[in-house]
């Protein structure tokens, strides 16, 4: 079955410089990869998410990349704000009746 | 208007209790979902649930027995509850079951068993 590890565990960085966070998959064959972001004592939600088909997608500070042919995908979170002070998890799934998994998480913290 | 909402928000029992947690999403979606997360913050899926039918059992215990009456709502109730039940049980609901949707949780069951 897949397997999505993610590194680091925890990221300290001082604000407005950069983070980034990098997952690898196993399984080839997955082809949907959402990352969530966790704040303490709430839910995941999600931030961003890619497809197989695409090798890059921004959204405002957030960028997500993929490496199909390597099977890892990262993070990156420019200008960083203390409220980004978060976990952050990454996930893979293939489509259709298979189950999300997910990485262990990084612990964000932004120092201001 | 919550999207998916979950009771309780915490629950405290003794081993060897039986307890349920009852999920509820309006978002029409299909497929629902429970996920456990531990101490370590890991999350695991337990169940997901498409229109009523389950789709994944994930080598959960028996004693969580996964109820979906209609496909707005999944309950879970766990019998014989042990220490080791201890954690944050989320619900969650995606619009397509698998993978290629993203997740919507609720915000969340804390379960302590003393």
């Amino acid at each position: 079955g897949e397997n999505v590890e993610q590194h680091p565990s925890t990221l300290s960085v001082q604000e407005g410089d950069s983070a980034v966070i990098k997952c690898t998959y196993s399984d080839s064959a997955s082809n949907y990869f959402p990352w969530y972001k966790q704040e303490l004592g709430k839910r995941p939600q999600l931030i961003i998410d890619i497809r197989s088909n695409v090798g890059e997608k921004k959204d405002q500070r957030i960028a997500v990349t993929l490496n199909k042919t390597a099977k890892h995908f990262s993070l990156h979170i420019t200008e960083t704000q203390p409220e980004d002070s978060a976990v952050y998890f990454c996930a893979a799934s293939k489509t259709s009746y298979d189950k999300v998994i997910f990485g262990p998480g990084t612990s964000l913290s932004v120092i201001p | 208007d919550t999207a998916v909402s979950q009771t309780p928000k915490y629950l405290v029992t003794q081993m060897g209790n039986d307890k349920s947690i009852k999920c509820e999403q309006n978002l029409g979606h299909d497929t629902m979902y429970w996920y456990k997360q531990d101490s370590k913050k890991f999350l695991k899926i337990m169940f997901s649930y498409n229109n009523k039918e389950l789709i994944i059992n994930e080598t959960v215990p028996n004693r969580f027995s996964p109820k979906s009456p209609d496909k707005a709502h999944l309950n879970l109730h766990i019998n014989s509850l042990e220490l080791g039940d201890s954690a944050v049980y989320f619900c969650a609901s995606s619009q397509v079951t698998g993978g290629g949707s993203p997740l919507h949780f609720g915000n969340g069951t804390r379960l302590t068993v003393t």
